[in-house]
């Protein structure tokens, strides 16, 4: 099973400030077989990023995914009120299709 | 445009049995996966069940092994998801999610809350 740990988990920033958050697996991910989702609180979430790097229909530019292997990062230029919220990462390279525990953004 | 749509929440009992449905439209039913995934009370997503509307092929979480099935119904475009011998650790909201995510999926039903409680 590929496990996912996400750092840090929570990150508290001001709007306007850019967020970096870690995604790291513990067995390399295929073909950049990784998901990035957003969920604002009481939501279901929602794919911001697949393939690593391809951002999903209507996601804004600010975000951005990147890395390959074992270590990826989810990139959000500068932070509008909206973006606050939680991050999950999840691999879809293999069965289990495993999730990350979580990265909060949080307001400063 | 594609939707999912999941049967309303369930209170159960210590040892019963769940079933939640998963209504699929405005894509070809048969051509994509769906995934289960659930979220207890302020943790984060556990992936459980994935199944292959087109064959009705499974792939499960070890952790839910023997627990768990998942069926679908092509004639509705609907997948279910049953969990057997419920514990109050089974207290959580339950997603099904498309697959596909480069061809218009990673789309969310709304989720089932599902309180086990005696």
């Amino acid at each position: 099973e590929i496990v996912l740990t996400q750092s840090p988990g929570t990150l508290s920033l001001s709007p306007g400030e850019r967020a970096t958050l870690s995604c790291r697996a513990s067995q390399s991910v295929n073909s950049n077989n990784l998901a990035w989702f957003q969920q604002r609180p009481g939501q279901a979430p929602r794919l911001l990023i697949f393939g690593a790097s391809s951002r999903a229909t209507g996601i804004p530019d600010r975000f951005s995914g990147s890395g390959y292997w074992t270590d990826f990062t989810l990139t959000i230029s500068r932070l509008e009120p909206e973006d606050f919220a939680v991050y999950h990462c999840q691999q879809y390279d293999r069965p289990p299709y495993t999730f990350g525990q979580g990265t909060k953004v949080e307001i400063k | 445009q594609v939707q999912l749509v999941q049967s309303g929440a369930e209170v159960k009992k210590p040892g019963a049995s769940l079933k939640v449905s998963c209504k699929a439209s405005g894509y070809n039913f048969i051509s994509y996966n769906i995934h289960w995934v659930r979220q207890a009370p302020g943790q984060g997503l556990e992936w459980m069940a994935i199944i292959t509307p087109s064959g009705g092929g499974t792939t499960y979480a070890q952790k839910f092994q023997g627990r768990v099935s998942v069926t679908r119904d092509t004639s509705t475009s609907t997948v279910y998801m049953e969990l057997s011998s419920l514990i109050s650790e089974d207290t959580a909201v339950y997603y099904c999610l498309r697959g596909g995510y480069d061809s218009g999926g990673g789309v969310w039903g709304q989720g089932t809350m599902v309180t086990v409680s005696s």
